[in-house]
């Protein structure tokens, strides 16, 4: 069963704290993103993953970074938070099609 | 650069009726596209791709979308909507050459019943 899983579904951080926002698939796909959807904005991509420590940044990467070790796991790591990213996350894997994991809420206060 | 532009941002329409979501495209090369669906928190769903030949694809749940390189457009119909139907629809983009995607700004359709 092709699946993307995210983990936590839910994160109330204070601002200044640093955030993990982790992602598995189960695919072997080579390439994973990070996203981040805002109402009204769509999907903004913030990292591409094109394999294990090779990562690109996409339109939005200023205040995000990320980490691939191994093929099946993706992080998005923000170091000390603040409001403005709070968001809905979502991670995705792809070999021509993308897969969406079903997003992360973000609550920086 | 290439960019989607989804014009209308919500549309309503009577259970039963046909439906058509609007899609506009800029790119120099003929584009992969693609739409999703997005149900209440929930992660986005593929309904279907275009990547060559026919110009009118098949999706889920009785979808299908109309490429037109003229029109740059790639609009979604349904012939007969249902109120499950109700979700956020996104038109989407990849280049030929790269695999990053574009995402238009979504459509929320709202199904009346």
């Amino acid at each position: 069963d092709m699946k993307v899983t995210q983990m936590p579904r839910y994160l109330i951080k204070r601002m200044g704290e640093n955030v993990l926002l982790e992602c598995g698939q189960d695919m072997s796909h080579e390439t994973m993103y990070w996203y981040r959807q805002d109402p009204g904005l769509g999907l903004q991509l913030i990292y591409i993953s094109y394999d294990v420590d090779s990562n690109s940044e996409g339109d939005i990467p200023k205040g995000y970074r990320v980490s691939r070790k191994k093929r099946e796991h993706f992080s998005l790591i923000l170091d000390s938070a603040k409001t403005n990213q709070t968001s809905v996350y979502f991670c995705a894997s792809s070999q021509d099609t993308q897969y969406f994991g079903p997003g992360t809420r973000l609550l920086v206060l | 650069a290439q960019s989607v532009t989804q014009p209308d941002a919500r549309v309503t329409v009577s259970e039963g009726a046909s439906l058509q979501l609007r899609c506009k495209y800029s790119y120099s090369a003929t584009p992969y596209l693609f739409w999703y669906v997005q149900y209440p928190r929930q992660g986005l769903q593929l309904l279907l791709k275009y990547y060559s030949g026919d110009p009118v694809v098949q999706g889920v749940n009785s979808f299908e979308a109309e490429f037109s390189k003229s029109n740059s457009s790639f609009h979604l119909q349904k012939a007969s909507v249902h109120w499950s139907d109700s979700a956020v629809y996104f038109c989407a983009l990849r280049s030929s050459n790269t695999n990053k995607v574009v995402f238009g700004t979504g459509t929320r359709l709202q199904v009346l019943p």
